[in-house]
Order: structure tokens, then sequence, then C-alpha cells
């Protein structure tokens, strides 16, 4: 089974940018690299998702490698309210999430 | 409306005690699953069900019964529950499979003494 690995924890300075990656050195042509994140006693909360190509949103933007084995979520700058658990996840065949462990993201003030 | 709303926020029950979390969402979303997430861990998928069929049953024991009455509500009815399974029990929906990502509920904490 693909293993999606991400570091335990990261911190960052407020107002600065965030870079968290991921690696999921096994990931099918098919699968999409998702991106969630869940604060205390929250369900988790969509972020950003992508294929092949770069996206960009309100909340942050996905840079995916060119041979997809890795990803790197990136919050250009990073408030208090990003601290969260950031999971990277990708999706089987049926379109299910994979989950991986979570980076534990501590923004200091 | 595109929140999935989740009741009780937080359950306590017995071992002998039959309860029932549930699951409402008004998306038009027409895939709807149950997760369960211990502490520091992600979550686990338990059920999805697609178009009010049951498509998926991740071996869950039989004192879990899900139940979806119709494509907007998902129940989880539970009887006979140990305490190993305490945990945030998590309702999400998503259109169609998936491709388009998935919306979460805020959980139910529950508690089995």
């Amino acid at each position: 089974d693909a293993k999606t690995t991400q570091p335990n924890s990261m911190e960052s300075n407020e107002e600065e940018p965030v870079h968290l990656p991921c690696n999921h050195s096994t990931i099918s042509g098919t699968d999409y690299i998702h991106w969630y994140r869940q604060l205390p006693s929250q369900g988790p909360e969509y972020v950003i998702h992508g294929l092949t190509s770069n996206v960009n949103n309100r909340m942050a933007s996905l840079a995916i490698a060119e041979d997809r084995k890795s990803s790197t979520l990136i919050l250009h700058r990073a408030t208090l309210r990003d601290a969260a658990v950031y999971y990277c996840i990708r999706t089987d065949s049926n379109y299910q999430l994979i989950w991986g462990a979570g980076t534990k993201l501590i923004i200091k003030p | 409306d595109t929140e999935v709303t989740q009741t009780p926020k937080h359950l306590v029950m017995g071992m002998t005690n039959k309860k029932s979390l549930k699951c409402e969402q008004h998306m038009g979303h027409r895939a709807m699953y149950w997760y369960k997430q211990k502490a520091k861990k992600p979550p686990e998928l338990m059920f999805v069900y697609s178009y009010e069929k049951l498509s998926i049953n991740e071996s869950v024991p039989s004192r879990f019964s899900p139940e979806c009455p119709n494509s907007s509500l998902l129940n989880l009815h539970l009887h006979a529950l140990q305490p190993e399974d305490s945990a945030l029990y998590l309702c999400a929906s998503s259109q169609d499979r998936g491709a388009y990502g998935y919306t979460f509920g805020s959980g139910t904490r529950l508690t089995v003494v």
C-alpha cells in the first residue's frame, strides 16, 4: 500500500510563508493529492487538491513535483488561526481518502 | 447551505445502552461517510453510502449499524459498545465519489463508560 509521509510537526513565525512537505513516492497516475486541516475538537476542513498541475485558491497553493512523488502545501502568510494539524492525503481509484499521519503546524507570534 | 451538521456534539453512554448519531447535509451530495478518529490519529473510514446504498463497510463490528433514510440524512446506531469505542465520530459528504473534495461535520465526541 502506498505510504504518504509528512513531518510530525513544524514551526513558523506569524506573517511568514509556510511550506508543508509531503512524500507520496508510490502514488499512481490517477490519484489526486488532497490537503485538509483540522483544528482541535473540530472536523477536518478542505484546503486544496490537485492532480498534476500546481493549484492556487484563496487559502493556499499546492506545488506538485513533476514526477508527482512529492508535493508542498504553501500558506503564503501564516496567521495564528492557521495553527492546526495538516493532513496530506491521496485518493485511491474509488476516490476514497488515504490519509497521512498529519503535520502539526505551530505558529509563533 | 454548505455544512454537514452532526448531533449530538457530545455523548456519554454505558456499555448496555443503545444510542444513535445523526448527520445531515443539504448540499445535494450523493455520497456520505462515517469516520472514527482516535486522539492524535487521522480519521479512519468506517462506512460509505453512495446514492443511499451502503457501498463500503470497512470490516466494522456489528455493534455499529449505519442507516441512510434519504439522500440528506445519515445515522449511526450504537449498541453494546466497548470503552475502546470512545472516539470522535465524523460524518462527511461529497459530490458523487469525492473527486471534488469532501465536507466534514464537527463530529460527535463519544465516551463509553
